[in-house]
């Protein structure tokens, strides 16, 4: 069954610093997003993706983050200068491209960042 | 602008017991409404959802929501719970002018032999 694929499964970075967030969406889909969770609070969005930009995104999604399809395949989330509250699970999502808001997403396992 | 509340961070049943969970959403426009679980150390999965045909929905795993506009909730049953229902249970919705989801702080189910 095709999923959703996240790397690393757990990062941990010195505060200040850059990190990169990994997703291999579906192969067929077409959209495709970040989310976050912060421990003990809910899943949130961040941004979305088609047609190679940014279709939407969330007051979150500051000049500190962004987003890039290097390939045909990977979908990254690029966290600048990182703080001690970027730490979360993140999580990829992608849909297929019917851009209906009644698409199923599908989910990666997500990746924990602990910023210290 | 759209929100969600799920009522109880935690609930526990008993197995073979009735499982309710409950989610209240608002929305300016008609929504879309899901339901999703996520078990440990794994990814968010679709269970069902609701997108203006039937108001009675039916799921993976036994489970089932019924969206009653007048109350605005989506509340999430199952007859009769069994171990491998526990797991974090997450409502969420949309709308034709917000695709990403927008989602309730979840409730974990805690289920006891």
């Amino acid at each position: 069954e095709p999923e959703v694929t996240q790397t690393p499964s757990h990062q941990v970075t010195q505060m200040g610093q850059e990190v990169i967030l990994r997703c291999v969406p579906i192969s067929n889909h077409l959209y495709f997003y970040w989310y976050r969770q912060i421990l003990g609070q809910k899943v949130e969005f961040l941004v979305s993706f088609y047609n190679n930009e940014i279709s939407e995104k969330s007051e979150i999604f500051d000049d500190q983050f962004s987003v890039e399809r290097p390939d045909g395949s990977n979908f990254t989330l690029k966290i600048r200068s990182t703080k001690l509250e970027d730490s979360a699970m993140y999580f990829c999502a992608s849909t297929t491209g019917t851009g209906r808001a009644d698409t199923e997403a599908f989910f990666g396992q997500g990746t924990r960042l602990t910023v210290v | 602008a759209q929100s969600v509340t799920q009522l109880g961070s935690h609930v526990s049943v008993s197995e073979g017991a009735l499982v309710l969970l409950r989610c209240n959403y608002s929305s300016s426009v008609p929504p879309y409404l899901f339901w999703y679980v996520q078990y440990p150390n794994q990814g968010l999965q679709l269970l069902l959802k609701y997108t203006s045909a039937a108001t009675l929905v039916k799921g993976i795993n036994g489970f089932e929501a019924e969206f009653k506009k007048s109350e605005t909730s989506f509340h999430l049953t199952k007859p009769s719970a069994h171990m491998s229902d526990a797991a974090e249970y997450f409502c969420a919705v949309s709308n034709t002018g917000r695709r990403a989801l927008t989602f309730g702080s979840g409730t974990r189910l805690q289920v006891q032999p």
